[in-house]
């Protein structure tokens, strides 16, 4: 198993671009969830989801949107960079949401210009 | 609402001290803890977890932590340190419930230094 990926690594946008981040994984999770970690901040979530065609929002939504058609794909879609979102973004998933470990991707390092 | 709180957002300890992370919950109901690392420039990995089973809970590496309700506590700890467990520990809360609506909250993490 591949576990929870992410791509790309690293990635740098200027003001205004658009992008998204991708995340898989593989081990039939229903549960998948978008976190940004900066720096004193620990992590925060922005978006998560409880099966396929099921998203709702975290406490940093903004900014950011999300679809779940599969089981195994969660992209994070930045409609506008702005500065304020340059950070590490990490993907997780897990079984079921509450005492299920949630397991984590690598990240993707993002810079807005 | 539920929150965590860890005390100290860094830790230096010798090689072979104690190593202590303090986590502090609120949480309105009973709730399920956790504990991840995250080790430079990768992604976090749980290092144990509590879900209302024993209140002493052993995790990877030689760490544990106990949950102690009456004073909302869940700290870490390891009786040896190791060179490599210098990393950030974070410390996470979330509740049981149906349907899926539970969200992890995390703390802002403790970066762990060990000295030789």
């Amino acid at each position: 198993n591949a576990g929870v990926t992410q791509t790309p690594k690293f990635q740098v946008l200027k003001t205004g671009q658009s992008m998204t981040l991708q995340c898989a994984q593989d081990m039939n999770h229903e549960y998948m969830s978008w976190y940004r970690q900066d720096p004193g901040m620990g992590l925060r979530l922005i978006h998560y989801s409880v099966g396929a065609g099921i998203t709702d929002q975290g406490e940093v939504p903004n900014g950011y949107n999300v679809s779940r058609s599969t089981t195994e794909d969660f992209p994070l879609r930045l409609l506008s960079a702005a500065p304020s979102q340059t950070s590490v973004y990490f993907c997780a998933s897990s079984y079921m949401a509450g005492g299920s470990e949630q397991y984590f991707g690598p990240g993707t390092r993002l810079t807005v210009t | 609402a539920q929150s965590v709180t860890q005390l100290g957002s860094h830790v230096s300890v010798s090689e072979g001290a104690l190593v202590l992370l303090r986590c502090n919950y609120s949480s309105s109901v009973p709730p399920y803890l956790f504990w991840y690392v995250q080790y430079p420039n990768q992604g976090l990995q749980l290092l144990l977890k509590y879900t209302s089973a024993a209140t002493l809970v052993k995790g990877i590496n030689g760490f544990e932590a106990e949950f102690k309700k009456s004073e909302t506590s869940f700290h870490l700890t390891k009786p040896s340190a190791h060179m490599s467990d210098a990393a950030e520990y974070f410390c996470a809360v979330t509740r049981p419930g149906l349907g899926g609506s539970e969200k992890l909250v995390f703390g802002k993490g403790t970066k762990l230094t060990v000295n030789p």
